[in-house]
């Protein structure tokens, strides 16, 4: 079955320490998305993708890196410049035109 | 930046009563998006509708869009109590990236 497998479901950040998160899709989409979401709140766009080799900041980019290398895949790089990284990480991916987003399960990142 | 604004922010009803919630938006859009997400879960996608359509159908689900009043509603029938959970509205409005709003954190009660 095609789907969107992020990895992994829990992650903890010493403080000054740079992690990634890693999210893959098999569903040949060629857009791709990472969203913050904090307790209680909506989702935040942190970075997205359109097509290989590019992408865009979103509305929070600071303290965050990402590459698209390849079409399955989208890692998120949590810098030592986040200086609030603790929240649930949600990648998801799209078709080109107006469909809806398909969501992977959520890494839930902490810093200890 | 939150473009989608939903109401009421927490609903508790009881299985069976009809729940409705309400989103609005500041910009034009192309189309709007309404999610579920369980807790600590990823959201799933439940109905798309363009800035052309007024309604939508899909089972249980019907969504309005008021484009000249930049809102939208969902409204569930015959809940179930696995219907809780928290809804979202995104509106699509330019460069192919979806805006979430806040939330409405259902409760339904068997």
């Amino acid at each position: 079955d095609g789907g969107i497998t992020q990895s992994p479901k829990y992650l903890f950040r010493k403080e000054g320490q740079n992690v990634t998160l890693s999210c893959e899709q098999n569903l040949n989409h060629d857009a791709m998305y990472w969203y913050r979401q904090d307790p209680g709140q909506g989702l935040r766009l942190i970075y997205y993708s359109q097509i290989v080799n590019d992408f865009q900041k979103g509305d929070i980019a600071e303290g965050y890196s990402v590459s698209r290398e390849k079409k399955e895949s989208f890692p998120l790089t949590v810098t030592s410049a986040q200086k609030n990284p603790t929240a649930f990480y949600l990648c998801a991916s799209t078709r080109t035109g107006a469909y809806g987003y398909t969501f992977g399960s959520g890494t839930r990142l902490t810093v200890v | 930046s939150q473009q989608g604004e939903e109401d009421p922010q927490a609903l508790s009803i009881q299985e069976g009563e009809n729940a409705t919630m309400n989103c609005s938006y500041k910009t034009s859009i192309n189309n709007l998006q309404w999610y579920r997400q369980n807790s600590g879960r990823g959201l799933v996608h439940l109905i798309l509708i363009r800035s052309n359509e007024r309604e939508k159908h899909s089972g249980r689900l019907r969504v309005t869009l008021d484009t000249s009043k930049k809102s939208s509603s969902l409204l569930i029938t015959a809940s179930r109590a696995a219907d809780t959970a928290s809804y979202f509205c995104a509106t699509d409005a330019q460069g192919g990236k979806l805006i979430f709003g806040q939330g409405t954190e259902l409760s339904v009660k068997p």
